[in-house]
């Protein structure tokens, strides 16, 4: 079974600059997730979505971070402009059940997009 | 929001020896797993264990949902179990909304 793939694996732009970056999901995967993880602290999600709607984007840094997930498959997340704190490895995860009431259930992370904003 | 503590926040062990890496956290949660982040930065999911005890080879968690904590336990070492090691934990018991901890970055030498 494949995992999680994300693309591009590097990154680096100049602040005031856009950047987008794509993962598509375990196969059949209902929970799409992806994470900011600043170096040297564990990951920060950012936004989950439940096939292609959103169920949290609480912690998503709205004016310059987009996010969406066409179809309920693989998504897309965008920031516009980019800042030099936003300086990370984005990863991408799926878990196979979601919202399902059921609790929670394990999560299968991507291999991340290392960014760099100079 | 939920606190979530792990030590010691680095340790260096001799390939061989046995380790107990700790997670406090500080509400009750309906979701705890551990995860081993390798050298390269890929994550990999070791266990889901809101409660009890579980082993799988060389490692094995215990949670005691109760007093708030998650061990895990390596035994044997061996240099691939370099890299940063993540308890990570959820509030809601419908949605996987995990915190992750601060870590402890593990290092294993010959």
């Amino acid at each position: 079974e494949a995992g999680v793939a994300q693309s591009p694996r590097y990154k680096i732009i100049e602040k005031r600059q856009s950047v987008a970056f794509w993962c598509n999901p375990i196969s059949g995967h209902a929970t799409l997730y992806w994470y900011q993880q600043i170096l040297g602290q564990g990951p920060k999600l950012l936004i989950q979505f439940q096939n292609n709607g959103v169920v949290d984007d609480s912690q998503l840094p709205k004016d310059r971070f987009s996010a969406e997930r066409l179809k309920g498959v693989d998504s897309t997340l965008k920031i516009q402009p980019a800042k030099l704190e936003d300086s990370a490895v984005y990863l991408c995860a799926s878990s196979p059940r979601g919202n399902s009431g059921r609790g929670a259930d394990t999560q299968y992370f991507g291999p991340g997009t290392r960014l760099t904003v100079l | 929001g939920i606190q979530v503590e792990q030590s010691p926040p680095d340790l260096i062990l001799q390939e061989g020896a046995n380790s107990t890496l700790r997670c406090n956290f500080s509400d009750s949660v309906n979701n705890l797993q551990w995860f081993h982040q390798n050298p390269w930065g890929q994550l990999i999911n070791l266990f889901y264990i809101p409660s009890g005890t579980k082993q799988n080879g060389r490692l094995s968690a215990t949670t005691v949902a109760t007093e708030r904590y998650s061990l895990l336990y390596i035994s044997s070492s061996q240099t691939t179990d370099s890299g940063v090691y993540f308890c990570a934990v959820d509030l809601t018991g419908t949605a996987s909304k995990l915190t992750f901890g601060t870590g402890t970055r593990l290092q294993v030498t010959l």
